[in-house]
């Protein structure tokens, strides 16, 4: 069974900074993008990042460039998200996605999807 | 303002059909597949269709997708009071990119 589980989520201070991690479990993590999505509270679903199979790229929605890092460790089938300079907006339940962007000819993404999602960790950026 | 259009709310009678449209542009849905999520309050958000009309294993077949355009479509039959969640549509944006993923706002499904 295909498992997500995130955690280091809490409340942090404006410009402080956050780690938040995500163990997998069920499937080869080795074999997949990953991708961070984030839900403020009585909103919307936000993509956040992604990152390859072998860490050689990764993508950020423009409003946490700069400030936030995903990486992952194969090795140990995690992945993560380094937060800093948090700001209120940033306020959010952050679910770890399995990310099944598929890349044809010359780079284009043929498909994409998301397939399985943890339950969230909630991240409160007040003071 | 999210980039992908969906109606806030839509609501049926249990054994009815629903449809919860998505729209977007060229650049989004226009040239590339769609996804649709399913999520009850408090718990993560559940893949129902994905590359625009297929439907993974364990989703009924009363859950249907279909694509148009710049438009999509996710359709519900047989409504039942277990239906009752937010829906959000999805797809990437620019197929050059792996990085932008772009959800339309979430509707939610009310069951009467």
């Amino acid at each position: 069974e295909v498992q997500l589980v995130e955690s280091g989520g809490g409340l942090v201070q404006p410009g402080g900074s956050l780690r938040l991690s995500c163990v997998a479990s069920g499937f080869t993590f080795s074999n997949y993008w990953m991708s961070w999505v984030r839900q403020a509270p009585g909103k919307g679903l936000e993509w956040v990042a992604n990152i390859k199979q072998d860490g050689s790229e990764k993508n950020y929605v423009d409003s946490v460039k700069g400030r936030f890092t995903i990486s992952r460790d194969n090795a140990k089938n995690s992945l993560y998200l380094q937060m800093n300079s948090l700001r209120a907006e940033d306020t959010a339940v952050y679910y770890c996605a399995r990310d099944r962007l598929v890349r044809g000819l010359f780079g284009v993404v043929n498909t994409r999807w998301f397939d399985a999602w943890g339950p969230g960790t909630l991240v409160t950026g007040s003071s | 303002q999210s980039v992908l259009t969906q109606p806030p709310s839509v609501s049926a009678a249990p054994g009815q059909k629903v449809t919860i449209s998505c729209s977007g542009s060229s650049s989004n849905i226009g040239n590339n597949y769609v996804s649709w999520y399913q999520q009850f309050p408090g718990t993560a958000p559940k893949l129902l269709i994905y590359e625009n009309n297929k439907r993974p294993s364990g989703i009924p077949d009363r859950f249907s997708g279909s694509k148009s355009g710049t438009s999509a479509t996710l359709g519900i039959t047989g409504l039942q009071t277990g239906d009752e969640a937010d829906y959000y549509c999805g797809t990437w944006d620019r197929s050059l990119s792996a990085g932008p993923w772009v959800f339309g706002g979430g509707t939610k499904l009310t069951v009467l």
